[in-house]
C-alpha cells in the first residue's frame, strides 16, 4: 500500500539556520503531496502542497518540490525562526484514498 | 476552506468509562474522517464517515469501541468507549478541503488521557 518516510528527529537548530526534513513516499498512483504543520498544544494545519511532478509547494518561507523521479518531496526552509518549532508531517493522498502521514518529525530552533 | 469546531478539547476519564467528540463543519462535506494520534506518534486512521451510512472502519477499529454518528452534512461524533489507559491519545476529525488535491483540514484535536 501507499507510504510515507520521513527522517525520524528530533532536529535542533539554531535561529537562522537551514532546515531539511526529508520525505519519500511509495504510491501506485499520481498522488498528491502535503506536508502539514503541528504547533504545541494545536491541531494539524496545512503547511503546503504539491499535485504534480516538478510542482513547487510554497508558505511562509517553507518550499518542497514534488520530484517523481526520487520519489522525494522534501521540506526546505532557508533561514528558521524559534516560532517554527513544531511537528511536521508528510502526507500523501492517492485516488480516492485518505490522507497517509509519516511519522512527523518534531523540530526545536533555538535562539 | 471548512472551519471545524472540535469539542473538547481535553478530557481526563476514568477507565471504563465513555466520552463522546463531537465535530461541527462550516460547510456541508460529504466525507468526515477521524483520526488517532497516540503520544509519539503519527495520525492513524480510525473510520471514514459519510452522512446516511454507516463508517466504514480501518483495519484494528472496531465499531464497538469506537462508534461514530454522522447525522447530518456538517456534524459527527466519535465515541471512546469503555475507555483504558491505552486510549490515552489525541484524536481529530478532518474533512477535505473541497478540490479533490487541495488536502484536508484538521480540527483543533481532543487530548484524552485515562487514568
Amino acid at each position: 500500500g501507499d507510504s510515507v518516510t520521513q527522517m525520524e528527529g528530533p532536529v535542533t537548530l539554531s535561529e537562522e539556520a537551514f532546515l531539511t526534513i526529508n520525505c519519500t513516499y511509495t504510491a501506485t498512483g499520481y498522488p498528491s503531496l502535503f506536508w502539514y504543520v503541528q504547533y504545541p498544544g494545536e491541531g494539524l494545519q496545512l503547511l503546503l502542497k504539491a499535485t504534480k511532478a516538478d510542482d513547487k509547494g510554497s508558505n511562509k518561507g517553507f518550499e518542497a518540490t514534488y520530484r517523481k523521479e526520487t520519489t522525494s518531496f522534501h521540506l526546505e526552509k532557508g533561514s528558521v525562526q524559534v516560532s517554527d518549532s513544531a511537528v511536521y508531517f508528510c502526507a500523501l493522498e492517492s485516488g480516492n484514498t485518505p490522507l497517509v502521514f509519516g511519522k512527523g518529525t518534531r523540530l526545536s530552533v533555538i535562539a | 476552506s471548512a472551519v471545524i469546531s472540535q469539542k473538547p478539547s481535553r478530557d481526563i476519564c476514568q477507565r471504563g468509562t465513555s466520552l463522546t467528540i463531537q465535530c461541527q463543519v462550516d460547510s456541508q462535506v460529504t466525507m468526515m474522517f477521524w483520526y488517532r494520534q497516540q503520544p509519539g506518534q503519527s495520525l492513524t486512521l480510525i473510520a471514514t464517515a459519510n452522512q446516511g451510512s454507516e463508517a466504514t472502519y480501518e483495519s484494528g477499529f472496531v465499531i464497538d469501541k469506537f462508534p461514530i454518528s454522522r447525522p447530518n452534512l456538517t456534524f459527527s461524533t466519535l465515541t471512546v468507549s469503555n475507555m483504558s489507559p491505552e486510549d490515552s491519545s489525541i484524536y481529530l476529525c478532518s474533512v477535505a478541503r473541497g478540490h479533490p488535491n487541495y488536502g484536508y483540514t484538521f480540527g483543533s484535536g481532543t487530548r484524552l488521557t485515562v487514568v
